[in-house]
């Protein structure tokens, strides 16, 4: 069966210092993966999406940015964390064009 | 933009009672519909999904029927169990293009369900 793994599950940052969220996912091939973020009182936002390796897209101009290095591995990046990032993100994978399982989440407090 | 409005929780019922989370939506064109759920301690995942008016998405008893003339997505089960209890998201996509892998989720409806 598939699974997915994202971690941490919470982090606490200084406001300028770099962010590094990691998703993977297990027993499926060339899923489409997601990034989300849910912010306090709002929906989930889509983020990025990717379709294959190296395939970026990204839904809402921000300072994050996502990779994808290998098949089932999906990286939520930013150089330099803005206090407007913190959120729940969450990373989620599908077969077709919706995801269709999501990670647990990872609750990120920028101080 | 697209929005998606569901009822405000919490929901709270007996085992066996019947079920109707609302959801309503503005898009432009026809999007497709979809519910997610989220059990404790568990990652959200997909329910059911409709992709066309009066299409019925189907799964573990609950259903949801796609209404253009409405504008609506209701959520609904004849009869709720424990195992029930989660947190549902109403969600859309746009149909066409590139943003079909675009979700647009509403906030999210806790339902708990009473032995």
């Amino acid at each position: 069966s598939q699974t997915i793994h994202q971690w941490p599950a919470t982090l606490v940052q200084p406001v300028g210092s770099p962010l590094s969220l990691e998703c993977t996912v297990e027993g499926t091939s060339n899923p489409n993966l997601y990034w989300y973020r849910q912010a306090a009182g709002r929906g989930l936002q889509l983020l990025f999406y990717s379709v294959g390796i190296g395939q970026i897209s990204s839904e809402v101009p921000q300072n994050l940015s996502a990779s994808r290095p290998q098949d089932r591995q999906f990286i939520l990046s930013s150089k330099k964390l803005l206090l407007s990032d913190s959120g729940f993100y969450l990373c989620a994978w599908g077969l077709g064009a919706q995801p269709q399982h999501f990670g647990d989440g990872t609750r990120l407090s920028i101080l | 933009g697209d929005s998606v409005t569901q009822m405000e929780g919490p929901v709270t019922l007996s085992e066996e009672a019947f079920l109707t989370i609302n959801c309503t939506y503005t898009a432009t064109g026809y999007p497709s519909l979809f519910w997610y759920v989220q059990y404790p301690g568990e990652g959200l995942q997909l329910l059911l999904k409709a992709t066309k008016a009066d299409d019925k998405g189907s799964n573990k008893g609950f259903e949801a029927t796609y209404r253009k003339e409405t504008t609506s997505f209701h959520l609904e089960k004849g009869s709720v169990q424990v195992s029930d209890s989660a947190v549902y998201f109403c969600a859309l996509s746009p149909r066409s293009g590139g943003s079909n892998y675009k979700l647009t989720f509403g906030k999210g409806t806790l339902l708990t369900v009473n032995p």
